[in-house]
């Protein structure tokens, strides 16, 4: 079992949908949690993050940590086509700074 | 531009070769992280360095090695390449303190294919 697991898709919704966005993960020691935003043939870049459990909200974006069911959650209100890229869960935890990703999940918004 | 610098950008080589991608971390920055990224695999991490020290190791082949200089840029070595090994490297870089909760700053990546 990979310790973080995100569901591939592909997503495509229409403009102004409110998209929904999910990891699973299984190592208890996950304290950090984050979302990466790649868009096409660059590299990922940190779009949210949060410790523990919680919402944290930063515009359009809510990220969501439930640690009792080790679920993670990106939520995009009125999404944009500029919103299309491939967005990535990773989490960290323990005695080192390693970032464990999932596979991401590639939306597209359609105008 | 994210302040971390990845070169080359393209790199198309035959099976059996050796070749060296470098990486250039943010300013100020001392921790340098490589991840490979394929299709299937996803992001996979490799290998960390902080202030010229090996850190934490990944799930990095023997084939493949990696080191952090003086003056914080690092290189990763990859040998006798093999056709699986055609991915995109992605170099990342924190002030190792941090990390854990801002997460950290990925190069624009090294697409390498071997044929």
């Amino acid at each position: 079992q990979k310790e973080v697991e995100q569901d591939p898709g592909p997503l495509s919704v229409p403009e102004g949908a409110i998209v929904s966005l999910n990891c699973t993960y299984s190592n208890s020691a996950f304290q950090y949690f984050m979302w990466y935003r790649q868009y096409s043939r660059k590299g990922p870049e940190l779009l949210m993050y949060t410790y523990s459990s919680g919402n944290k909200e930063d515009g359009r974006f809510t990220a969501q940590v439930d640690k009792s069911s080790k679920y993670i959650s990106l939520f995009i209100r009125d999404s944009q086509p500029s919103d299309s890229a491939t967005y990535l869960c990773a989490s960290s935890g323990g005695s080192n700074y390693k970032l464990t990703f999932g596979k991401g999940t590639l939306l597209t918004v359609n105008p | 531009d994210s302040g971390v610098t990845q070169t080359p950008k393209h790199l198309i080589t035959a099976t059996g070769q050796r070749v060296t991608l470098r990486c250039s971390p943010r300013s100020g920055d001392l921790s340098v992280y490589w991840y490979q990224q394929s299709l299937d695999q996803g992001l996979q991490f490799l290998i960390q360095y902080y202030n010229g020290e090996e850190r934490a190791k990944g799930n990095i082949l023997e084939r493949f090695s990696a080191q952090q200089f003086p003056d914080l840029h690092s290189e990763l070595n990859l040998s006798s390449l093999e056709l699986g090994d055609s991915a995109l490297y992605f170099c990342a870089s924190s002030d190792g303190g941090s990390t854990l909760v801002y997460g950290y700053t990925f190069g624009s990546g090294t697409r390498l294919t071997v044929v």
